[in-house]
């Protein structure tokens, strides 16, 4: 079964701080990583989907970087608002498990005001 | 609002017993995906359905069944429920492999 990190497991930051985390990933047959925004008491929400070494995608103040080669991505928030404050997941898909995302423990961030 | 359905968002049930949850995808997507998350744990990978077959298993125990109908709804069946079932089950669907799961918003089964 894949084996999906995240770090750190959690965080706190005052408003306006930058921040970042990681998801490690098995970099072995890599298929996909996808990022995900998770709100207490809702959903979880894709933020990104990013497929090839060297992706980088960006949605206003968040930003997200792809290395399959050594099986890491790094999600960035720039100036960071309360209203980010919740949790991140990261899940990986690799050819030989079928396709099938397997999701990180996920980073719970507090922005602090 | 992802269009996902699941139903019902909650139950409360006795242990012993079997319980079935449904899944509508949205409009159009062929993958379903369902996923646990206990407490205090993440969302946990169980089985995944394309276009009515069965694609992959993940940590999914015996006592626990899936399906998805030609309509492409999907139900997840649990029995002989045990208080550690307790948990959110959610329901994602997927158009094609590389595109983002798109989330229900869960049911919450209490096993008392």
């Amino acid at each position: 079964i894949l084996n999906v990190e995240q770090s750190p497991q959690s965080l706190h930051v005052q408003e306006g701080d930058s921040t970042n985390f990681t998801c490690s990933f098995p970099s072995s047959n890599f298929y996909a990583l996808h990022w995900y925004r998770w709100e207490t008491a809702k959903s979880p929400e894709a933020l990104f989907v990013m497929t090839l070494n060297g992706d980088e995608k960006k949605k206003g103040r968040i930003s997200a970087t792809l290395n399959t080669k050594e099986g890491y991505s790094y999600l960035y928030i720039k100036g960071s608002q309360p209203e980010d404050s919740a949790t991140y997941l990261c899940a990986s898909s690799s050819y030989n498990y079928g396709q099938n995302f397997v999701f990180g423990p996920g980073t719970r961030l507090s922005v602090l005001p | 609002d992802s269009g996902v359905t699941q139903t019902p968002k909650h139950l409360i049930t006795a242990t012993g017993q079997r319980v079935t949850l449904r899944c509508s995808p949205r409009s159009g997507d062929l993958s379903v995906y369902w996923y646990q998350q206990s407490l205090d744990q993440g969302l946990q990978f169980l089985i995944h359905y394309y276009n009515g077959e069965e694609r992959a298993k993940g940590n999914i125990l015996e006592r626990f069944s899936a399906q998805q109908f030609p309509d492409l709804h999907s139900e997840l069946n649990l029995s002989s429920l045990e208080l550690g079932d307790s948990a959110l089950y959610f329901c994602a669907s997927s158009e094609i492999g590389t595109s983002p799961l798109h989330f229900g918003n869960g049911t919450r089964l209490t096993v008392t």
